[in-house]
């Protein structure tokens, strides 16, 4: 158990539709990262947020945005949704500080668009 | 854009065999982390390398870090199936930012 929390573990919705990824980072962790895994891909960098600040942008796409609240919980949020999109999203977090930068990440949501 | 390249991108092999997974880049990393994923499930962090030649082992696995800081190599004895996965690293630099490389896919058939 890598201390990560992600809800839902599986989502299936159609085209059109939005839907929100949540996840609780690890407890003293700062920094979330969010990955999008098509099937047998390597992980796609999303965004990073730092202590409710917005770190670093990868490749999102504008239909998709992020926050991290004050208690450090980070939402993801999915909008005109492609069949595209269907994928594996990852959160991880890590302290967000300094030169090592361990992740640890979440269980992972299932979206499968339909 | 720092790009790590990791090779072989596939890899079947039998158990009990060796093998050696390779991280290029050509940037300098404060530190490299290497994570293993099993299908459907998160990646789980094996180890992080940060000073320049450094040497790690956990049980079978060898992890090495380049002289430059710009490359790193795992090194695994005896391969065993639950050894199948994928295989990430991912570069470190200040500021908590990353970038992971596209992976290793290992197949250890028993």
């Amino acid at each position: 158990d890598s201390g990560v929390t992600q809800t839902p573990k599986h989502l299936i919705t159609a085209t059109g539709q939005r839907v929100t990824l949540r996840c609780s980072p690890r407890s003293g962790d700062l920094s979330v990262y969010w990955y999008q895994q098509s099937l047998d891909q390597g992980l796609q960098f999303l965004i990073q947020y730092y202590n409710g600040e917005e770190r670093a942008k990868g490749n999102i796409l504008e239909r998709f945005s992020a926050q991290q609240f004050p208690d450090l919980h980070s939402e993801l949020n999915l909008s005109s949704l492609e069949l595209g999109d269907s994928a594996l999203y990852f959160c991880a977090s890590s302290v967000g500080s300094g030169s090592v930068n361990e992740q640890f990440f979440g269980p992972g949501t299932r979206l499968t668009v339909l | 854009t720092q790009l790590l390249e990791q090779s072989p991108q596939f890899l079947s092999i039998q158990e009990g065999e060796n093998l050696t997974v390779y991280c290029n880049s050509s940037s300098v990393f404060s530190s490299l982390q290497w994570y293993r994923q099993e299908p459907g499930e998160g990646p789980v962090l094996l180890v992080t390398v940060v000073t320049g030649g450094e040497v790690k082992k956990l049980k079978r696995l060898t992890f090495q870090f380049g002289d430059a800081r710009k490359d790193s190599s795992l090194h695994i004895t005896a391969a065993q199936p639950g050894d199948t996965g994928l295989y990430l690293c991912a570069g470190a630099r200040n500021a908590g930012k990353s970038t992971f490389g596209d992976g290793t896919t290992l197949t250890v058939k028993p």
